[in-house]
């Protein structure tokens, strides 16, 4: 079964400094989906970005970007320019191109100080 | 509505009861997900739909536990003989395609809050 790490259960940043989220996980597939996730305390998830495993550039949304090391099975986020809107839970997420479920990892907490 | 919606937001019940959440997705997503949260912690599988069918049952915690779907639609999950550790918050998410796209995004509801004295 795969596996999911969060090392870091809670981060801080100050704001418009930039932070990384690291993610590490488990698996002997070959194509997969990497996902983060937030959730801020309203309880509402919103995907932030995804990365296809066979794809090795790394993905981009605005100032979000990730950093997909494969062999490592490693896939970090990072929050440049972070404002106090991006304090919120932190998950990454992982999904097989066979199963029909995601595993989460236990997030991690960003808090963003002024 | 826009997103997926869930009822109700917040439920309290005594132990031994049984309690019925609800989740609309949004219109059109073939595929709805059930997750548990608990406090502080990550997001807990608990069943998957394609359309009516459920697919992926493995992760209902036991047997008091159990979902439908009715026209491809409206899920709701059923606790039954509710047990202090069934607290929780409990999210529903729905993709357009599920399993044939995996790559699909998952929109989420606001979940409901379950607690149980």
């Amino acid at each position: 079964a795969q596996t999911v790490t969060q090392s870091q259960p809670e981060m801080s940043v100050q704001e418009a400094e930039t932070v990384t989220l690291s993610c590490t996980y488990d698996t002997s597939e070959s194509d997969y989906y990497l996902f983060w996730y937030k959730q801020p305390p309203s309880r509402q998830m919103i995907l932030v970005i995804r990365q296809e495993a066979y794809k090795q550039q790394n993905a981009t949304e605005n100032r979000f970007s990730v950093n997909f090391q494969k062999a490592a099975k490693s896939f970090s986020l990072k929050i440049s320019d972070s404002q106090l809107g991006d304090a919120a839970m932190y998950f990454c997420a992982y999904r097989s191109v066979y199963g029909q479920n995601f595993v989460f990892g236990p997030g991690t907490r960003l808090s963003v100080l002024p | 509505g826009a997103g997926v919606s869930q009822s109700p937001s917040n439920k309290v019940t005594e132990k031994g009861k049984d309690v019925e959440l609800r989740c609309d997705p949004i219109s059109g997503h073939t595929a709805l997900y059930w997750y548990r949260q608990s406090l502080g912690q990550g997001l807990e599988f608990l069943i998957y739909f394609q359309g009516n069918s459920a697919p992926d049952k493995s992760g209902l915690p036991s047997d008091r536990f159990s979902a439908e779907r009715t026209g491809g639609s409206v899920s709701t999950l059923t606790i039954q003989r509710t047990q202090q550790e069934d607290s929780a918050v409990y999210l529903c998410a729905s993709s357009l395609a599920g399993g044939t796209t995996p790559g699909d995004e998952q929109f989420f509801g606001p979940g409901t809050r379950l607690t149980v004295l």
